[in-house]
């Protein structure tokens, strides 16, 4: 069955890094875009990035470009979000998810919270 | 910044139909991109509901239903059930939008 497992996370301080990590199984993982979304306390869900297959094609939203970066590495089926430059405003659970295709993530990842704070 | 909207929150008893709204604009649902609902229970995360406008995936009851029309989209539950509390998030694709993919302000469901 498909599964992605996250990791990483944490506080940080502002203007620090952090890198999350989603480990995936139970399907190809090099044939399917992959995405993170984030969801600040109270808030509702806000897209991040996506990387598709070999991860030439990238984008992200406005809110984080230029300061998160969207990775993947087939041969570990691990998807990562590296974040510099974090912000008080990018505290919140960060999820990974799976493009089905057509603009549809049907699955997701538990989650990871990250905490911006001094 | 959300470019859909939706009411902040829906109650009803159980047994009961509740509707849940999703209204975007012409760069998105009314430029003909479908929507997609996913249902978020307490501490968890998002889960898929409907996608392509209609659609239910394996598994979900087909208590859940969607439809489209013009710039909006609803998701409909009847016969609300205790274990239908949760948040739920409409989600599409806006050609003006950096990355593309967008999601709507999120409804709380409550039942009495």
């Amino acid at each position: 069955q498909v599964q992605l497992v996250q990791s990483g996370g944490g506080v940080v301080q502002p203007g620090r890094s952090l890198r999350l990590s989603c480990l995936a199984s139970g399907f190809n993982f090099g044939s399917k875009g992959m995405h993170w979304v984030r969801q600040a306390p109270g808030k509702g869900l806000e897209w991040v990035a996506v990387i598709w297959y070999e991860g030439i094609n990238i984008d992200y939203a406005d809110s984080v470009k230029g300061r998160f970066t969207v990775s993947r590495d087939n041969s570990k089926n691990t998807l990562y979000l590296h974040m510099n430059s974090l912000r008080v405003e990018d505290s919140a659970m960060y999820f990974c998810a799976r493009d089905k295709g057509d603009q549809v993530l049907d699955y997701w990842g538990q989650g990871t919270l990250v905490t911006v704070s001094s | 910044q959300s470019v859909l909207t939706q009411p902040p929150s829906v109650s009803g008893a159980p047994g009961q139909r509740v509707t849940i709204s999703c209204t975007g604009s012409g760069s998105n649902i009314g430029a003909g991109y479908e929507v997609n609902w996913y249902q978020q229970l307490p501490g968890t995360a998002p889960k898929l509901l409907i996608y392509g406008n209609t659609n239910r995936p394996s598994g979900v009851p087909d208590r859940f239903s969607g439809s489209k029309s013009g710039t909006s989209a609803s998701l409909a539950i009847t016969g609300l059930q205790a274990e239908d509390e949760a948040e739920y998030h409409c989600q599409s694709y806006d050609s003006t939008m950096s990355g593309s993919y967008v999601f709507g302000t999120g409804t709380t469901v409550t039942v009495l």
